[in-house]
Parts: structure tokens; C-alpha cells; sequence
């Protein structure tokens, strides 16, 4: 069963602050790495996503950084702000076409 | 921005009773799934279907469930005598290069409540 990891579980940082959070993965197929904002009572909502070749992409105060050798990605949040405040998911897919998602991680950004 | 559109967006049914939760996918999609989200935990696979057919399924997705796509614009949920456990909220999604994944649009969900 491939797994996606994600650490922290929750998240509390003042406004201006960088939201750090992390994500491993197993399986070395996955070549697409995706980070979805999810908002209460909404669908997740894709954010920003990387693919191995590169090592940063950074679209706005968001930026994955992706590190081959050890499996994992994650995402910064520069200049965290209170309208950031939701729950992050990293996913992947798997080579059938079926995304799998990590654990989640609820951010509040406290003003 | 195109959207996935659910109904009902809430479901309250007893234990044992049929529900069919319903999505109208992207126009211009081709691949559409089911997940499904536990309280408070992950969003987890269900189902993917293209071509008319059911691609992949998780383990999740038993005999009690089931999934058509009876014209050109609906994509529905079955699930055929719910248990409690199938509480969740269900969120449809679609995309129009599978493959990949890129750009899976989700609808807003169904909260689907059995009691």
C-alpha cells in the first residue's frame, strides 16, 4: 500500500509567520506532487504542485520544495495570513491514476 | 473557473437504505472519481471511471457500492443498504488528463449522515 506522510497534524502561527509543513513518501513512481487547501465544508482545491525535476517552485507566497534523495516535500507559506487558515493535504498519484492523500494538517493563523 | 457541482449537499438516511449521491462533472472531463472523508481524518479513494467503466477501486469500494455515469453529464454514487460506518462527507472530482492528476477538481461534497 503506497503511503504519504504528513507532519504536523496542526499548526499555530502569528500572522507574518512561515507555515512549514512536511510530507514523505515511498513509492518512487509518483512523479506529480501536489498540495491541496482545504476550506471547511468545501472540496479540497488544488494549490500549488511540483514534479521532480525541479527541486523549488514558488507561485506567490507559496513555494514546494522537493528533495529527491530523501522522499519528501513540502510547503512554505511565506507571510502567513489569517485567510491561510485551513487544513493543507500533499498528495500523489499512483501510476492507476489515483491520487492518495496525507493526513492533513490544520493550519490557523492567529492574527 | 468551472466547477464540479454535488447534490444533495446534505444526506440523512437510515442504516440499511439506499442512497445515490450525485455530481455533474467538468464539461470537457473525461475521468471521474469518488473519495470519501471521514471526519476529521484524510481524504481517501474510492473509485475512478473512464471510458464508461470503473478504472481502478480501492478496498473501500465493496459490493455495496457502485457508480454510473447515466448520461452525458451526471456521475452518481450508489451505495446500496448504507452502515453507519459510510457516514463521511463524499466529494466528487474530475479532470480532464487522468494520468496525471493535474488540476483534480473537486466538487463541494456530499455530507452523507446514517443513523
Amino acid at each position: 500500500q503506497q503511503q504519504v506522510k504528513q507532519s504536523p497534524q496542526s499548526l499555530i502561527v502569528q500572522k507574518g509567520g512561515i507555515s512549514i509543513i512536511n510530507c514523505a513518501y515511498e513509492n518512487t513512481a509518483f512523479d506529480y506532487f501536489p498540495w491541496y487547501q482545504q476550506f471547511p465544508g468545501k472540496g479540497p482545491a488544488l494549490l500549488i504542485a511540483i514534479r521532480p525535476d525541479v527541486s523549488e517552485k514558488k507561485e506567490g507566497r507559496f513555494t514546494i520544495s522537493f528533495n529527491k534523495s530523501a522522499k519528501q516535500f513540502s510547503l512554505h507559506i511565506m507571510d502567513s495570513q489569517p485567510g491561510d487558515s485551513a487544513t493543507y493535504f500533499c498528495a500523489a498519484p499512483n501510476q492507476g491514476g489515483k491520487l492518495i492523500f496525507g493526513q492533513g494538517t490544520e493550519l490557523s493563523v492567529k492574527p | 473557473e468551472p466547477e464540479v457541482t454535488q447534490t444533495p449537499s446534505h444526506q440523512v438516511t437510515q442504516m440499511g437504505q439506499e442512497v445515490i449521491l450525485r455530481c455533474v462533472p467538468i464539461s470537457n472531463h473525461l475521468y471521474f472519481y469518488w473519495y470519501r472523508q471521514i471526519l476529521g481524518q484524510k481524504v481517501e479513494f474510492l473509485v475512478s471511471f473512464y471510458n464508461n467503466e470503473i478504472s481502478e477501486k480501492s478496498e473501500i469500494f465493496d459490493d455495496q457500492f457502485s457508480v454510473e455515469r447515466p448520461d452525458g453529464s451526471n456521475f452518481t454514487l450508489k451505495i446500496r443498504s448504507t452502515k453507519l460506518e459510510d457516514s463521511a462527507m463524499y466529494f466528487c472530482a474530475s479532470t480532464r488528463e487522468g494520468w496525471t492528476n493535474e488540476k483534480l477538481f473537486f466538487g463541494s461534497g456530499t455530507q452523507l449522515s446514517v443513523l
